[in-house]
């Protein structure tokens, strides 16, 4: 059973920095490239980047590109999402999110929890 | 980046009946495009791939349609469940992907 099990809620004040994990279940950890889709609140999907686990490589939406680290450990299958400067529009559920049924395109058919992360003064 | 642009932002339905949603990319996207639904406090599901394959266990209501810049999703006969929003995503030119800003369907 694919799972995508994400940490917990964070509240953080602007300006400073936080960093989510993602961790699929089994064997799927080096077999696909993980998405991150933030949400915030009341509003629509908006795409980061992704990673491709078993090389590390990334790509990112632009307005991410320079703030927003995507990184891997392999010794425990797990991936990061690291943001920095944050802002109080960052405010926002973000999302891990896998293709498995149609492996080729991003289209997720399996999500993680989502981690709320809160900045505020 | 390609703006997609759904409509209308509410659409009111009564239960049994057909509910229509509507997906506008702003150049052509090919079939490369997803249906997901979303409940509150829930992850999306994806519903729809390729324009028109259901995901894997997305009962038979659901169908999609379209191809190049107009796509629609059609639940046939609206159960209670299917009351939540809607969101469309293209990946056909990536990065980056990009989602419309959802349709929310609501019980008329």
């Amino acid at each position: 059973q694919v799972q995508l099990v994400q940490s917990g809620a964070e509240a953080k004040q602007p300006g400073a920095s936080v960093k989510v994990s993602c961790k699929p279940s089994g064997d799927i950890f080096t077999g696909h490239h993980i998405h991150w889709v933030r949400q915030a609140p009341g509003q629509g999907l908006e795409w980061m980047g992704k990673i491709d686990p078993k090389t590390g490589g990334t790509h990112f939406a632009q307005k991410f590109q320079g703030r927003v680290t995507l990184s891997r450990d392999t010794s425990i299958s797990t991936v990061y999402m690291e943001m920095n400067r944050l802002r109080s529009d960052d405010s926002a559920v973000y999302y891990c999110a896998i293709s498995v049924e149609a492996a080729a395109v991003p289209s997720y058919d399996y999500w993680g929890q989502g981690t709320l992360v809160t900045v505020s003064s | 980046e390609i703006v997609v642009t759904q409509s209308p932002a509410t659409l009111s339905v009564s239960p049994g009946e057909r509910a229509t949603l509507s997906c506008r990319a702003s150049q052509s996207i090919n079939s490369n495009l997803a249906w997901y639904q979303q409940k509150p406090g829930q992850a999306p599901r994806l519903l729809i791939y390729g324009a028109l394959t259901r995901a894997s266990g997305v009962p038979a209501r659901f169908s999609g349609s379209g191809s190049g810049t107009e796509f629609t999703l059609t639940i046939s006969s609206l159960q209670s469940e299917d009351f939540a929003v809607y969101f469309c995503q293209q990946y056909n030119n990536w990065p980056p992907i990009t989602f419309g800003q959802g349709t929310r369907l609501e019980i008329k």
